[in-house]
């Protein structure tokens, strides 16, 4: 079964850090680029940043450049979301999802198609 | 920066069709997506580029494209389609990912 496991979520002070973890299984972490998409209480859905499928190509949406850091151990088949500088507004669900192979057009070319249960950050002020 | 823009609610009887509508600038040259999320649940993606279908979803959610507006229309809704939607795309190099702000389908 393809499966993605959020954890590393909780309760942090305004300025403080955290890492959350995704875990995949069932399919090879390696081909695919990996997201972050993070929903606030009762809001929408946004893009919080990409990585490449080896690692080498990230982006971040703009309101987290700078604070935040993407990386991944494809060996461990796990994603990370290093998050620093965390302000209220951070406060979120946040999800991992599957983006393409690394040969499809752009990151989500086919769609983000296999979504882990979500891990929730509060920052407290 | 470019935003997509939904309608935040549509109400449709049960059976009827319902059309939710996503418009941004960068749909004429980007593919669209679109996820349906119920309460307490993750994302699920039920259209990819424009019009395809992921296998497992119901023949009836469709999606279709012109210009600058991109259309999820679900044929006889039921009651499980009760959720919310967001469309989703990206800038040309892929670099950028962008939701719209979602749409409550409520089936009354």
């Amino acid at each position: 079964e393809v499966q993605l496991v959020e954890s590393g979520g909780g309760l942090v002070q305004s300025g403080g850090s955290l890492r959350l973890s995704c875990g995949a299984s069932g399919f090879t972490f390696s081909s695919n680029w990996m997201l972050w998409v993070r929903q606030a209480p009762g809001k929408g859905l946004v893009w919080v940043s990409r990585i490449s499928s080896d690692g080498s190509n990230t982006h971040y949406a703009d309101s987290v450049k700078g604070r935040f850091t993407i990386s991944r151990d494809n060996a461990k088949k796990t994603l990370y979301l290093h998050m620093n500088s965390l302000r209220a507004d951070d406060t979120a669900t946040y999800y991992c999802t599957r983006g393409s192979p690394a040969a499809a057009g752009t990151s989500f070319y086919y769609g983000l198609d296999v979504w882990g249960q979500g891990t929730t950050v509060t920052v407290s002020s | 920066s470019f935003e997509l823009t939904q309608p935040s609610s549509v109400s449709v009887s049960p059976g009827q069709p319902a059309t939710i509508s996503c418009s941004g600038d960068v749909l004429p040259s980007q593919y669209a997506y679109w996820y349906q999320q119920k309460p307490g649940q993750a994302p699920v993606l039920v259209i990819y580029k424009d019009r395809e279908r992921p296998s497992g979803i119901p023949e009836r959610f469709s999606g279709s494209s012109s210009g600058t507006t991109v259309t999820l229309t679900i044929s006889g809704v039921q009651a499980e389609d009760e959720a919310d939607y967001y469309c989703q795309s990206g800038d040309s190099s892929g670099a950028y990912v962008v939701f719209g702000g979602g749409t409550k389908l409520t089936v009354l």
